[in-house]
């Protein structure tokens, strides 16, 4: 079983929609979860953290659910701007891999459509 | 102030050569990973350096890889004997002090190697 999973899309989304994807984790020790971006050909930037009480940044919410092994983004009112690969981040702790446990999902590339 | 920087950005090799890539990290950020990103693909971690600690190297696909950090500062990832499948862009990033994973990484442009 892969450790962190994610639908690579892609999502294809009329501007100005919703849109919401997953990414399920599975370690139940993990620690700390992130969201980032990565635009075409470009270096991956921090989205936002994703907090256990959930936490909005404008038109972005990110939520945890611990129970089901899954964290979760949600764009309202997409932008043209907002089409990208969203990268879903787990900190397994000391039981997962490398890189100080943090371990990247593929990514769910993301087309907001005029 | 001055993001991650790589170095070459862009390095076209033939089969067999060894190359030399590099990383200058934010000032100040003790922790550089290095991973690695194939077309459509997602990031594959390769090398972790913490502080003055003894790197994570579980990452590195082949003996053919290896990376250091000099002064705690800037990283080389040394790739010998290049072959077809090395191809893909390399990157790295820096963190302020690793710790978990709990800090924001913050990654260089990357270097897109190819080899022929």
């Amino acid at each position: 079983r892969k450790e962190v999973e994610q639908d690579p899309g892609p999502f294809n989304v009329p501007e100005g929609a919703t849109v919401a994807f997953n990414c399920t984790y599975s370690n139940s020790a993990s620690q700390s979860f992130f969201w980032y971006r990565q635009d075409c050909r470009k270096e991956p930037k921090l989205l936002m953290s994703v907090y256990s009480s959930g936490n909005e940044d404008g038109r972005f919410t990110a939520q945890l659910n611990r129970a089901s092994q899954y964290i979760s983004l949600l764009i309202r009112d997409s932008k043209l701007s907002d089409s990208a690969t969203y990268l879903c981040v787990v900190n397994m702790g000391d039981s997962g891999g490398g890189a100080d446990g943090l371990t990247f999902g593929k990514g769910t590339h993301l087309i907001i459509q005029p | 102030g001055a993001g991650v920087s790589q170095s070459p950005s862009n390095k076209v090799t033939e089969k067999g050569k060894d190359v030399e890539l590099r990383c200058d990290p934010i000032s100040g950020h003790t922790a550089l990973y290095w991973y690695r990103q194939s077309l459509g693909q997602g990031l594959e971690f390769l090398i972790y350096f913490q502080g003055n600690s003894a790197p994570d190297k579980s990452g590195l696909p082949s003996d053919r890889f290896s990376a250091e950090r000099t002064g705690g500062s800037v990283s080389t990832l040394t790739i010998q004997r290049t072959q077809q499948e090395d191809s893909a862009v390399y990157l790295c990033a820096s963190s302020f002090s690793g710790g978990g994973g709990a800090d924001t990484q913050y990654f260089g442009p990357g270097t897109r190697l190819t080899v022929l």
